[in-house]
């Protein structure tokens, strides 16, 4: 079945430092790919999305492009600061009729930025 | 912005009792989740709904049972609680189309003595 895969936490970055998730898919079909961010104390809140190969999300400084050769979708951000400490969960739809309704989840990778 | 609401933030209750919790969303939301999530296991799926009174089992049901008899709420049933379910329940709404965002409320942190 479909399976998503996140790098195992947790992360520890110095304010500035450049930030990379890794996240690796499988899935049949054309999926739509998800960052999802949960902080400290919130429910989770989406933080970017790619619907198709090639495609890039972006957000509050974060990107991830939707790479279908390698079947990855990394998250990315060039600075991080102190307020980016969260949980980042990687998902992913299969959009097949009858199925867009559940995400698949990676299991999170918790990062914590320090001043 | 959507705005879901769960009732309580924390919960204690005894082993045995019968639990109600509480999910409203004010966005006219056709899909409902509850979801639990536990340290080193992410977030697993419980329930979901997709229309009044419309629901479907996820990966975890056994033990919960769901309710939804009005389009805004979604509520989670544990028949008989047990210490393993002390955990945090999430819940979440999103609209019907594919790639439409999923909603998330604060969560309940749930624990069974």
């Amino acid at each position: 079945g479909d399976s998503v895969t996140q790098m195992e936490g947790p992360v520890t970055l110095s304010e500035e430092a450049f930030l990379t998730i890794n996240c690796t898919y499988t899935a049949t079909g054309y999926p739509s790919l998800f960052w999802y961010v949960q902080y400290p104390g919130e429910g989770l809140q989406l933080l970017l999305k790619a619907t198709k190969a090639d495609d890039k999300g972006s957000n509050k400084g974060f990107e991830a492009t939707y790479r279908k050769e390698t079947t990855s979708f990394h998250l990315e951000k060039g600075s991080v600061q102190v307020s980016d400490s969260a949980v980042y969960f990687c998902a992913l739809s299969d959009g097949r009729a009858g199925n867009n309704r559940k995400l698949i989840w990676g299991l999170g990778t918790s990062l914590a930025v320090n001043p | 912005d959507v705005k879901v609401t769960q009732s309580s933030r924390y919960l204690v209750k005894r082993t045995g009792e019968k639990v109600f919790l509480e999910c409203v969303q004010d966005m006219d939301h056709e899909n409902m989740f509850w979801y639990r999530q536990d340290p080193g296991l992410g977030l697993r799926l419980i329930y979901f709904s997709y229309d009044v009174k419309m629901k479907e089992k996820g990966d975890i049901p056994e033990g919960y049972s769901v309710s939804r008899e009005k389009k805004e709420r979604f509520s989670l049933i544990l028949e008989s609680a047990s210490t393993n379910q002390t955990s945090m329940y999430l819940c979440a709404s999103k609209m019907g189309t594919a790639n439409s965002p999923l909603h998330f409320g604060n969560g309940t942190r749930l624990t069974v003595t």
